[in-house]
């Protein structure tokens, strides 16, 4: 059973840039989140997307946007891309259509460098 | 005030002993709680959840849910070296519209590390 995969692992980018990061959920889940964590912090919440939608976005700027596809996988887009962007993003996935508590799972993450 | 609050450490403890982990929350109407354990350089690994008032014991690991202090708890016991990492704690809102999704709120964690 796959857990959540993200793709890709390390990325060194330049000011000015954009990226695309992806995400695959575990099997069998619906809803894709992105977190950004800085160091020694813990992660901040951007996004969630849950049948193809945005349902809820965390305090990032319109630079972050994002996608989900039908088959639950996930793209998190940057543009513009600033210094401070620098981090580890997660990507963490969920069942939300059962109406339980459901955790979120992380996959091991994308580490974004920016020069 | 931050949302959700953790002392960051770190906290050291001799192998052997239980480490207690504290986080405090501020959104009254919080209805999940996980804790996280991150190792240096890797991912959010779930350890508990809890969603009701009370004690959730997993093998050596306990944590207990004050919704009216709006606090959350970890006890390790018997700690062991490899329990040495940062532990998070997250908090979500009640559940939307018949689903479970939403957005986690983390501390910035707690720094453990548990010495021979």
């Amino acid at each position: 059973d796959a857990g959540v995969t993200q793709s890709p692992t390390h990325l060194i980018k330049t000011r000015g840039q954009q990226v695309t990061l992806r995400c695959s959920p575990k099997s069998g889940h619906d809803t894709v989140s992105w977190y950004q964590q800085a160091l020694g912090q813990g992660p901040q919440f951007i996004f969630q997307y849950y049948e193809e939608e945005e349902r809820q976005r965390g305090n990032f700027p319109d630079r972050f946007s994002g996608h989900q596809f039908p088959n639950y996988s996930s793209e998190l887009n940057v543009n513009a891309l600033l210094l401070g962007d620098s981090a580890l993003y997660l990507c963490a996935s969920s069942l939300a259509r059962t109406g339980l508590n459901q955790p979120q799972h992380f996959g091991d993450g994308t580490r974004l460098s920016i020069l | 005030q931050k949302e959700v609050e953790q002392n960051s450490g770190p906290l050291s403890v001799p192998e052997g002993a239980i480490a207690s982990l504290n986080c405090t929350y501020s959104d009254r109407v919080s209805q999940s709680f996980f804790w996280y354990r991150q190792y240096s350089g890797k991912s959010p690994e779930l350890i508990m959840s809890i969603y009701s008032n009370g004690d959730k014991e997993d093998g050596r690991f306990t944590a207990q849910l004050n919704k009216a202090s709006q606090y959350v708890s970890l006890l390790i016991r018997d700690s062991q070296p490899s329990d040495s990492a940062t532990y998070l704690c997250a908090v979500k809102p009640p559940n939307a519209g018949g689903t479970s999704y939403g957005k986690l709120t983390f501390g910035q964690g707690t720094i453990l590390t548990v010495h021979p």
